[in-house]
């Protein structure tokens, strides 16, 4: 059973960059049908979709986000990573990573990061 | 790109149905059958219960169904459970070339 986890700071401060990665496990992350994605989810708000990767490179990213925004995939480790940079209090959240088709599925549990000094 | 709208919240009672609506535009919900429904319990991740606007994935109860008609996806709740009271969201491919995804703001569900 394919299974996600998030795991990074659980604190960046204001201005810094923004690190998490995934853990793909009970399954490749090479696979060539799906994409890899990062959504967050603000606390007491909806979701926003961050950007999406494939296991050679290609990258989207919502454009709200994009010049902040590098995702990046390492299949030696089955692992995809999210750098955002020059982080403020809005982009406090949890950062969740899932598997992507046209839908995500599954999720992993998300993890939490605050911005704050 | 704009988030795809949904009602604040929506209520039933134990046995009746629900349903929740979820506008886009020609750009996304009109244009494409990739159309999915989210649900999240307070504290957990989205779970995937309705994908490609109508199909259900393994394990999620028939009570759940969706639907599309032109800009606007719907998914319908029938016989409502306690266990189904949670937030919804749903979610729709939005570009071809640009490959975007577009949430809806999300529903509140509150089984009475």
């Amino acid at each position: 059973q394919l299974q996600l986890q998030e795991s990074g700071p659980g604190l960046v401060k204001p201005s810094e960059t923004l690190s998490l990665t995934c853990t793909v496990s009970g399954g490749s992350i090479s696979s060539s049908s799906y994409y890899w994605g990062w959504i967050r989810q603000p606390p007491g708000k909806g979701l926003e979709w961050i950007g999406s990767i494939y296991y050679s490179g290609s990258t989207y990213y919502n454009p709200s986000l994009k010049s902040r925004v590098t995702i990046s995939v390492d299949t030696s480790k089955n692992q995809f990573s999210l750098k955002l940079s020059s982080v403020t209090a809005a982009d406090t959240a949890v950062y969740y990573c899932a598997r992507r088709l046209k839908w995500f599925d599954p999720w992993g549990q998300g993890t939490l990061v605050t911005v704050s000094s | 790109q704009s988030a795809l709208t949904q009602p604040r919240s929506v209520s039933g009672s134990p046995g009746q149905s629900v349903t929740i609506s979820c506008t886009g535009t020609s750009s996304d919900v009109g244009g494409y059958n990739y159309v999915s429904w989210y649900q999240q319990h307070p504290g957990k991740a989205p779970k995937l219960m309705i994908y490609d606007v109508s199909k259900r994935p393994s394990g999620v109860p028939d009570r759940f169904s969706g639907s599309k008609s032109g800009n606007t996806a719907s998914l319908t709740i029938s016989g409502l459970q306690a266990e189904d009271e949670a937030d919804y969201y749903c979610c729709s491919y939005a570009g071809s070339y640009t490959f975007y995804v577009v949430f809806g703001g999300g529903t509140k569900l509150t089984v009475l």
